[in-house]
């Protein structure tokens, strides 16, 4: 059973506002990840890290920013959301190694009026 | 670079086989992998192949063919509740796994 965990898991913010979404996994993983993606639709790596201390941007230019200062922890912050960010959004991690399986939390679906 | 190509949807009656393809192009590659995608959750993962052949895990069979760059998600006795969206992925040499575009199921009674 996977343990990866998302807060909020709705949210109605309005434009201009800053917001992190939350993400911590109890796995141990090395890797995480953030994607977007819209109802029905592909998913979008946004950003990503190898571990701790280690960020990179994915394929999908975001206004966003993470952070891994934890190994368990890695929040996704938007510093003045629009209502083009209205999406939803999924963490996910994966171990080492080569299947490079990923977990995915149960997402964030994000309104921005 | 890599990318993966899959179908839009496939619509199936209940109780049948249906066959989901997914053909790739990768400057590497470590393997296919399937994950499913209900409306409202997350992806979860069902199978992987590293090598040519393929893999059962009760109704879902995956298959690989590395030199056709070219893979497969099987799914037999077809339920209800196998409407969702399936997608391939890819893990290129580098570190960044690969999604495709997802194939929507659509189940008929």
């Amino acid at each position: 059973e996977a343990d990866i965990y998302q807060t909020p898991r709705y949210l109605v913010i309005g434009t201009g506002k800053k917001i992190t979404l939350e993400c911590s996994q109890t796995m141990g993983h090395d890797k995480m990840y953030w994607y977007q993606q819209d109802p029905g639709m592909e998913l979008h790596l946004i950003h990503y890290s190898y571990g701790v201390n280690s960020t990179e941007k994915g394929d999908l230019s975001s206004e966003s920013t993470v952070s891994r200062i934890r190994t368990e922890h890695f929040p996704l912050t938007l510093e003045s959301a629009r209502p083009s960010h209205t999406s939803q959004y999924l963490c996910a991690s994966s171990s080492s190694g080569r299947t490079d399986t990923q977990y995915f939390g149960p997402g964030t679906r994000l309104t921005v009026l | 670079g890599q990318s993966l190509e899959q179908p839009s949807e496939v619509t199936a009656v209940e109780g049948a086989i249906v066959q989901i393809n997914c053909t790739y192009q990768t400057s590497g590659f470590y393997g296919l992998s399937w994950y499913q995608q209900h409306d409202g959750g997350a992806p979860t993962f069902l199978s992987y192949n590293a090598l040519d052949g393929l893999e059962e895990t009760g109704r879902f069979s995956s298959f690989l063919s590395r030199s056709d760059s070219y893979g497969y998600l099987l799914l037999q006795e077809l339920q209800m509740k196998d409407s969702a969206s399936y997608f391939c992925a890819g893990r290129d040499g580098g570190f960044k796994t690969i999604f495709g575009a997802g194939t929507r199921l659509f189940v008929k009674a």
